[in-house]
């Protein structure tokens, strides 16, 4: 069965960095984008990053462009989110989801806390 | 940047009640539009894809409709699991939008 499993979250200072892990099974990895989406607490969905399959195209938000990267291991079936100059605003939730357009799949979100 | 915006905010029914959320797009996205439920704590679950299309093992009370830039959610007759979040989502172009979310309430 497919499964979306995420790791990496934690406290942080302002300014710090943080690495998230997004670990995927149960399909061919390679053919599907992937996106990062957060949900800060209490508030709605917002769209993060997206990487593409095979190309490794990769888009983001402006709220994060040139402070988070987005990468992949397709051979570990893995996708990653560096997220350095972390801000207070960066504190919420992170899913990872597998899309094709629209997300069908999601990890488990994992808490991500900047704060001094 | 493509703007969504959901109505309402809030929405109180009971269950058997047919509900409708709607979702705007500030500019035409085709039928490149989702609906997703969240319940508290948990991640989103994926209910329509393309606008229209019923995602596998979703129940046939949830149906969605529109295209270009109004669209709607739909559920026949409420019911109890039914009472969570919803949010619809534009992947039409980058940045992927989502609307500002509709809390289905128990009235």
């Amino acid at each position: 069965q497919v499964q979306l499993v995420q790791s990496g979250g934690g406290l942080v200072k302002p300014g710090g960095s943080l690495r998230l892990s997004c670990v995927a099974s149960g399909f061919t990895f390679s053919d599907f984008y992937i996106n990062w989406i957060r949900q800060a607490p209490g508030k709605g969905l917002e769209w993060v990053s997206c990487i593409s399959g095979t190309d490794y195209t990769v888009y983001y938000a402006d709220s994060v462009k040139g402070r988070f990267t987005i990468s992949r291991d397709n051979a570990k079936n893995s996708v990653y989110l560096q997220m350095d100059s972390l801000r207070a605003e960066d504190t919420a939730v992170y899913y990872c989801a597998r899309a094709l357009g629209s997300n069908d799949y999601w990890g488990q979100g994992t808490l991500v806390t900047v704060s001094s | 940047d493509i703007q969504m915006t959901q109505s309402p905010s809030t929405l109180s029914a009971s269950v058997g009640d047919r509900v409708t959320i709607t979702c705007r797009a500030s500019q035409s996205i085709s039928n490149l539009l989702a609906w997703y439920q969240q319940e508290p704590g948990k991640a989103p679950k994926l209910l329509i894809y393309k606008a229209s299309s019923l995602e596998s093992g979703v129940p046939a009370r949830f149906s969605g409709s529109g295209s270009g830039t109004e669209f709607t959610l739909t559920i026949s007759s409420l019911q109890p699991d039914d009472f969570a979040t919803y949010y619809c989502q534009q992947y039409h172009s980058y940045p992927y939008t989502f609307g500002q979310g509709t809390k289905l309430e128990i009235k």
